[in-house]
């Protein structure tokens, strides 16, 4: 079985200061791990995916995650934020049969 | 076409009614997914198609819920006797790839945001 645990429904920062969200997951099976960004009105849109290998991940943005298996973490960083980052963040992840399981989110406010 | 439609954004029903939603998916994508955001979490799994086989329904919270899509392209995702609970946004997904590989990328749509009175 899969799970995902987003630590923080909201999160403030600064432009131009250290985005950090938080993704915890629990999997069975060897994990594949995602982010996915909704703007109000929109569907998700992918901004990252882990599957194997390189376990520091780059997407969209300037974004990044790292997949750290002794922490069950995957935690995306934006070095600066950006107030276009402002939006709903989703961690999700999937096991063997293309499931998705989702967090319940973490909203990004920036301020200027 | 390029990104998955769906079809109403929005629908106001009132309880008991009956509501059928469409999803468009992106051309020759294998995979289709439909999940259910409340307001205020995240996506949950209702149900899967490969082609036109629905191949897991494990999500759907009850027999009122229904998907189809009988010629593997387009999908209704059909609600009978609406209750208030099922208000949220039903959102669809597709995939190039098929069941064996958990590391695909879904393309979601913008969804379709049901709300029962």
């Amino acid at each position: 079985a899969q799970s995902v645990t987003q630590l923080g429904s909201h999160v403030s920062v600064s432009e131009g200061a250290l985005v950090l969200l938080r993704c915890n997951y629990s999997s069975s099976v060897p994990p594949y791990l995602f982010w996915y960004v909704q703007y109000p009105n929109q569907g998700l849109q992918l901004l990252l995916k882990y599957t194997t290998g390189a376990t520091l991940v780059k997407g969209i943005n300037g974004f990044e995650a790292e997949f750290k298996k002794s922490e069950t973490s995957f935690h995306l960083t934006k070095p600066s934020a950006h107030m276009s980052d402002a939006a709903e963040y989703f961690c999700a992840v999937s096991g063997n049969f293309n499931k998705f399981y989702f967090g319940s989110g973490t909203k990004l406010n920036v301020k200027p | 076409g390029a990104g998955v439609s769906q079809s109403p954004r929005y629908k106001v029903a009132k309880r008991g009614q009956d509501v059928a939603l469409r999803c468009d998916p992106i051309s020759g994508h294998v995979s289709l997914f439909w999940y259910q955001q409340a307001l205020g979490q995240g996506p949950e799994f209702l149900t899967y198609f490969q082609n036109e086989a629905q191949l897991d329904k494990s999500g759907l919270p009850s027999d009122r819920f229904f998907a189809e899509r009988p010629e593997g392209s387009v999908s209704t995702l059909k609600i009978q006797r609406t209750q208030q609970e099922d208000s949220a946004v039903y959102l669809c997904a597709s995939s190039s790839s098929g069941v064996s590989s958990g590391a695909n990328v879904l393309t979601f749509g913008a969804g379709s945001r049901l709300t029962v009175l």
